[in-house]
């Protein structure tokens, strides 16, 4: 089965700053590749994801980048905002959201 | 639009005894997941529906874990007898024809 891999488990920036979260996965036929956000007590919301037949995309402040060679993805946060601070998951699926696959999870926080 | 509701949102109960967990999706949506969140982990899919039919259940542990979707609709998930390894967040999510899949709040259970 897939299995993804994600860090770091913990990042710390300072507001303004930006973030990357990097995730491998080891099933190459995998193909749908989103990315959600966790805020305490509450269930993880998809916050961007990409295709397998797309190499970027971005959304305002966010980006997400695909090497599909290396089986590897990222998440790009820009000018981070306090807002921003939560646990953050990829995850990788050869199935839409049948077989959706997480990572282990990022804990982002936004200093001040 | 009212998203996936879930109850209770928090169970402790003792090692050996039966627990229920309900979830209620978006209206509309025909399929349902049940995922399993442990401490520090991303979520580990359950088991999911099409309507009322079970087409994956292939994680589910079913000697204590059962669950069902009678009419479609909403769902119960129930772990009978409970172990003090069952101790995680149980989330339900849904999905209308493939598209975004919307995850409820949890049901933090607690085995003592």
């Amino acid at each position: 089965g897939e299995n993804v891999e994600q860090h770091p488990s913990t990042l710390s920036v300072q507001e303004g700053d930006s973030a990357v979260i990097k995730c491998t996965y080891s099933d190459s036929a995998s193909n749908y590749f989103p990315w959600y956000k966790q805020e305490l007590g509450k269930g993880p919301q998809l916050i961007i994801d990409i295709r397998s037949n797309v190499g970027e995309k971005k959304d305002q402040r966010i980006a997400v980048t695909l090497n599909k060679t290396a089986k590897h993805f990222s998440l790009h946060i820009t000018e981070t905002q306090p807002e921003d601070s939560a646990v953050y998951f990829c995850a990788a699926s050869n199935g839409g959201y049948q077989k959706v696959t997480f990572g282990t999870g990022t804990k982002l926080q936004v200093i001040p | 639009e009212a998203g996936v509701v879930q109850s209770p949102r928090y169970k402790i109960i003792e090692k050996k005894q039966p627990v229920a967990f309900w979830c209620n999706p978006i209206s509309g949506h025909n399929t349902l997941y049940w995922y399993r969140q442990n401490l520090g982990q991303g979520p580990e899919l359950l088991i999911r529906y099409e309507n009322e039919e079970a087409v994956d259940d292939s994680q589910l542990p079913k000697d204590r874990f059962s669950a069902e979707r009678l009419k479609g609709v909403d769902s119960t998930l129930k772990i009978q007898p409970a172990e003090l390894g069952d101790s995680a967040v149980y989330l339900c999510a849904s999905t209308y024809r493939g598209n975004e899949q919307f995850f409820g709040p949890g049901t933090r259970l607690t085995v003592l």
